[in-house]
């Protein structure tokens, strides 16, 4: 069964430096996403991404996280500068059209750990 | 796992015993909405999803049942396994204006003992 698959799975960065976590999508997905989960706290939304371009972003996305589709296949999540509190497990996800009825299917994520 | 601190309601069942999971909503506008479970170390898999028009879909041994007057899903599970033990969490999507996003629930911690 096709599947997300994310790298590295775990990433530890010092503070302020920039990391890049990466996505490889389902191949005939056309629209791609950002989760993260805090440890102990719920799985927030952070951007979709549909024809090359940002569809939504939620407040968290703030002028320190990109996102870029490179190439065909993959997608990533940049983050400029990171802080502390970026600490996370980073989720990508994919859905085959519109999300408006068709399920999103996640990576098993990338812990990221800033020290 | 990345669960370690969560404080999950939990719902403990004896394996080959049915489960139900439940879970409020919030948006009364939202109106698809998915069951993923999460492993530990693992990212949420989907395991069914239902849209507003419908109270009740079935899967292989899942059962979501909505009710939209008080803005509750369950998540129903047959002869529960042992595999089944994880965290479960509802998502919701508001379709209509609602863009892209899932809005994720606090989750369950579903342990099955043998």
């Amino acid at each position: 069964e096709p599947e997300v698959t994310q790298t590295p799975s775990h990433q530890v960065t010092q503070m302020g430096q920039e990391v890049i976590l990466r996505c490889v999508p389902i191949s005939n997905h056309l629209y791609f996403y950002w989760y993260r989960q805090i440890l102990g706290q719920k799985v927030e939304f952070l951007v979709s991404f549909y024809n090359n371009e940002i569809s939504e972003k939620s407040e968290i996305f703030d002028d320190q996280f990109s996102v870029e589709r490179p190439d065909g296949s993959n997608f990533t999540l940049k983050i400029r500068s990171t802080k502390l509190e970026d600490s996370a497990m980073y989720f990508c996800a994919s859905s085959e059209t519109t999300p408006r009825g068709q399920p999103q299917h996640f990576g098993d994520g990338t812990r990221l750990s800033i020290l | 796992g990345e669960n370690v601190g969560l404080h999950l309601p939990t719902l403990s069942v004896q394996e080959g015993d049915n489960s139900i999971i439940n879970c409020a909503y919030s948006n009364s506008a939202s109106d698809y909405f998915i069951w993923y479970k999460q492993e530990s170390g693992k990212g949420p898999q989907f395991i069914i999803d239902i849209r507003s028009n419908m109270d009740k879909r079935q899967g292989q041994r899942v059962t979501v049942l909505l009710n939209k007057t008080v803005k509750h899903l369950s998540l129903q599970i047959a002869a529960t396994q042992p595999g089944d033990s994880a965290v479960y969490f509802c998502a919701e999507n508001k379709e209509a204006g609602g863009g892209n996003k899932l809005t994720f629930g606090t989750g369950t911690q579903l342990k099955v003992e043998l």
